[in-house]
């Protein structure tokens, strides 16, 4: 499969506190996206990196890019309690390929 | 509001039944895809077209048919349901080098 692999699997912190997920994927890509989902409803996009750049901000979100080690990793900063879903990441290849996701709980 | 919708958002089948999962966006998307959710497998490809009059397979298309009616609309068909296409669908549209944006889903159970 040409999926990522999100890690942790899952993911339990306490609000304000800071939440890092990892990717890992296998093919060589054009772009790479994470997307959120929250329980019972469809992906929304949050981010997109470009092959050739290493690191990216949104608001509160980071992402790293390390096209060597085929991995990308997104860092939520001061959680709050509606960061709470799970998040996936995305491969674009020749396709798309999502990851399993990693299921965020924050705690209020 | 402008996005991507699915219809139905839940339904029931018997084993052998037909279905069509109708999707519409309003972006001008060339591209527009049908994946499936299930726990564990994150989410899978089915069927997708590039541009209006193409359809292609992607990684799961056995079991399922689809028709890019123009360039809104993209239906995904189930022939003969199985207890194994339980799962949520999810309709998606793009631009080349974009995110996707998804529509709400289907929950389809297969009894």
């Amino acid at each position: 499969s040409q999926q990522g692999e999100e890690d942790p699997q899952a993911l339990s912190i306490q609000e304000g506190e800071n939440a890092t997920m990892n990717c890992s994927y296998k093919t060589s890509i054009n772009n790479l996206q994470w997307y959120r989902q929250n329980s019972g409803r469809g992906l929304v996009h949050l981010i997109l990196i470009r092959s050739n750049e290493r690191e990216k901000h949104s608001g509160r979100l980071r992402v790293t890019l390390d096209t060597s080690k085929k991995s990308s990793s997104l860092l939520i900063t001061a959680s709050r309690a509606a960061d709470t879903a799970s998040y996936f990441c995305a491969t674009k290849g020749n396709q798309f390929y999502f990851g399993t996701g990693t299921s965020l709980t924050v705690i209020p | 509001n402008a996005g991507v919708t699915q219809t139905p958002k839940f339904q029931v089948l018997k084993t052998g039944q037909s279905m069509t999962l109708q999707c519409a966006q309003d972006m001008n998307h060339n591209s527009m895809y049908w994946y499936r959710q299930d726990p564990g497998m994150g989410l899978r490809l089915i069927y997708y077209s590039a541009s209006e009059g193409t359809t292609d397979k992607g990684e799961v298309p056995n079991g399922y048919n689809v028709s890019r009616l123009n360039k809104r609309e993209f239906s995904l068909r189930l022939e003969s349901a199985a207890p194994s296409q339980t799962s949520v669908y999810f309709c998606a549209s793009s631009e080349n080098r974009y995110g996707y944006t998804f529509g709400s889903g289907t929950r389809l159970t297969v009894v």
